[in-house]
């Protein structure tokens, strides 16, 4: 019963370097979300995905982009690394139902260091 | 202003009080209200989950939203040093129904 499981837990990258980080669920959940968690900020969605096919901007998406590679996998890209994207990842799933949402399932989070 | 506030502690208590974590929010048309736990290095996991204004009990946990006052709490009775951790309020609905709106967290310590 793994949830949400995220790949890696840590990465250091230099300024300008690309990565992608990799999430996936197995809940079946319709929606997945990409937060960034800094001390004071809390949780700061930067994309969300309502369903397959379909993404959207959150609040802090610039030097972001995602794709939701099937209903499983939503991974997040760092096209050009900068020192102020230094942080914990998040990706959570949930499902959408009507004009609501079922609360949020979490993955542990991978910590990204740019140097 | 943000939409969710929360006193972001450290709040240090003596095993076995009774502990009450709070947040306020600005959105009226927020109807569903959640609690996460967070331990240190490890994602946010759901305590308590709640539809518009009421209390809800679940073993030593209490969630209380008072939709009047945009005002919920959550009690921890009986505490132990095993809830030592940050305790993140979370709501949404109305215009933000597709998205979870997160309060910045509780540190939370109980002294054995």
């Amino acid at each position: 019963n793994a949830g949400v499981t995220q790949t890696p837990k840590f990465q250091v990258l230099k300024t300008g370097q690309s990565m992608t980080l990799q999430c996936a669920q197995d809940m079946n959940h319709n929606s997945m979300y990409w937060y960034r968690q800094d001390p004071g900020m809390g949780l700061r969605l930067i994309y969300y995905s309502a369903s397959e096919g379909t993404t959207d901007k959150g609040e802090v998406p610039n030097g972001y982009n995602v794709s939701r590679l099937n209903k499983r996998e939503f991974s997040l890209r760092l096209e050009s690394a900068a020192p102020s994207q230094t942080s914990v990842y998040f990706c959570a799933s949930s499902e959408l139902t009507g004009y609501s949402n079922q609360p949020q399932h979490f993955g542990d989070g991978t910590r990204l260091s740019i140097l | 202003q943000k939409e969710v506030e929360q006193d972001p502690g450290p709040l240090s208590v003596p095993e076995g009080a009774i502990v009450s974590l709070n947040c306020t929010y600005s959105n009226s048309a927020f109807q569903y209200f959640m609690w996460y736990r967070q331990y240190s290095r490890k994602g946010p996991e759901l305590l308590m989950y709640t539809y518009s204004s009421g209390n809800k009990e679940d073993g030593r946990f209490t969630a209380q939203v008072d939709k009047s006052s945009k005002y919920i709490s959550l009690f921890i009775r009986d505490s132990q040093p095993s809830d030592s951790a940050t305790y993140l309020c979370a709501m949404t609905g109305g215009s933000s129904a597709s998205k979870i709106i997160f309060g910045s967290g509780t540190r939370l310590s109980i002294r054995p």
